[in-house]
């Protein structure tokens, strides 16, 4: 049980376009979400927090404006990366914590995006 | 200051062999958990241990145990009997008392060689 998707595991677009990466919790109802990011070699640094029909909670640095996070329901959250650029290129890793549940965070299998 | 410090950004180990990854972290916090990650190259974020800041005894599960000491506010994670397939990144990683998010250290690269 507690299995986290992404998709897609993979994208490469252009740079000035838009790209969505889902995240669902396949087995059971997530209350929060977390959006991760990692560069290459480099750990995972917290982007945001988001949180079922309410607004995402930001990390310092990370602009709301340009990684749009939607929680529409208990199951799924969608970061979409507006007009992206090269330097978005990077490794993003959604997690989820069972509702009800302890904290325990369970991982999505990330999404690689590189932006040409 | 950083809350989670692994001071290894490397580590080599011989098969069959046991290793240690260190994790120091720093909190004030009474409540606090510690969590031991393992990442290979897919990238994929794989679960392997969990110590709580109330738990009496050293956490282990299978080949992983968790060697916690509080007083050096120290969460070293043990692999016995190393695997080709240990080879990954290693992350430690804290949750304090009253927040949902995770702190991850730097993390340590373990490298298996037959």
């Amino acid at each position: 049980g507690a299995v986290v998707s992404q998709h897609p595991s993979r994208v490469i677009c252009k740079s000035g376009t838009s790209v969505k990466i889902e995240c669902r919790s396949l087995d059971f109802q997530a209350t929060t979400m977390f959006w991760y990011r990692q560069f290459p070699k480099k750990s995972l640094m917290l982007m945001a927090t988001s949180n079922e029909g309410s607004k995402a909670t930001y990390e310092q640095g990370v602009e709301k404006d340009k990684f749009l996070i939607n929680h529409a329901s208990l199951t799924l959250s969608t970061l979409t990366v507006t007009s992206a650029h090269p330097e978005d290129s990077s490794f993003y890793i959604c997690s989820a914590i069972l509702a009800g549940g302890s904290y325990e965070q369970y991982f999505g299998p990330g999404t690689r995006l590189t932006v040409t | 200051a950083q809350k989670i410090t692994q001071t290894q950004p490397g580590m080599f180990v011989q098969e069959k062999e046991a290793v240690t990854l260190d994790c120091t972290y720093d909190t004030s916090d009474q409540s606090y958990g510690l969590f031991w990650y393992k990442q290979p190259s897919s990238g994929e974020m794989i679960f392997l241990i969990y110590q709580g800041s109330y738990d009496e005894q050293n956490a282990t599960e299978g080949r992983y145990s968790l060697n916690f000491q509080k007083a050096r506010k120290s969460a070293n994670l043990v692999i016995s009997a190393s695997q080709l397939g240990d080879s990954a990144m290693y992350f430690c990683a804290m949750r304090e008392a009253g927040y949902s998010t995770l702190t991850f250290g730097k993390g340590t690269m373990l490298l298996v060689s037959p």
